[in-house]
């Protein structure tokens, strides 16, 4: 069965440092979204893509951050200048993108670490 | 702002015990609620859903949930767990409106069950 892949599992960084979190969505799926989760809090969105846009972000998803798809199966969550807040369990999930509601699949998940 | 609550964060049964896990949600429309499970170094997994219909939902390993409407709430239930259950799970919603594919989480309940 398909799944969302996720790279890497964990992550150190400095504060201050740039990071890329990877993820390769489900190959026939054209909506993809970033969560995070920090330690002990709910599940966030940060923002949805579709068609190489932006469809939604939430209020955290600040000009830090920026997301990508540099090629046909890549899907990248760019931090710019990470602060100790960061620090999360980042999930990326992608869905079919055919009707509204429909399931969304998650990948393992990215820990990251601000120092 | 829209908000699901989870009541149960920690639950500890024996084999066989049934199971019943609490969500709520607080919106005044249209809602798509979903349970993910994760289980231990696993990534989060689809356990059933509701979109419309028989309000009364079947989903993996036995699992089954009612959205009471009224309530506004959308309780798992499962009649005799196993120790392959010990998990973390998550009641989340969309709310119905438009393209919105937003999940909104509950903060999650850790279920461990002894052997």
């Amino acid at each position: 069965e398909p799944e969302v892949t996720q790279t890497p599992s964990h992550q150190v960084t400095q504060m201050g440092q740039e990071v890329i979190l990877r993820c390769v969505p489900i190959s026939n799926h054209l909506y993809f979204y970033w969560y995070r989760q920090i330690l002990g809090q709910k599940v966030e969105f940060l923002v949805s893509f579709y068609n190489n846009e932006i469809s939604e972000k939430s209020e955290i998803f600040d000009d830090q951050f920026s997301v990508e798809r540099p090629d046909g199966s890549n899907f990248t969550l760019k931090i710019r200048s990470t602060k100790l807040e960061d620090s999360a369990m980042y999930f990326c999930a992608s869905s079919p993108g055919r009707v509204v509601p429909e399931t969304q699949y998650f990948g393992p998940g990215t820990r990251l670490l601000v120092l | 702002a829209q908000s699901v609550s989870q009541h149960n964060h920690h639950v500890i049964l024996s084999e066989a015990a049934s199971l019943e896990l609490g969500c709520n949600y607080s919106y005044g429309g249209t809602v798509n609620l979903f349970w993910y499970v994760q289980y231990p170094g696993q990534h989060l997994q689809l356990l059933l859903k509701y979109f419309s219909g028989d309000p009364l939902v079947k989903g993996i390993k036995g699992f089954e949930a009612e959205f009471i409407k009224s309530k506004f709430s959308f309780n798992l239930r499962k009649p005799s767990v196993q120790w392959s259950d010990t998990a973390e799970y998550f009641c989340a919603v969309t709310l119905n409106a438009g393209n919105n594919r937003k999940l909104i989480w509950g903060l999650g309940t850790s279920l461990a069950v002894n052997p």
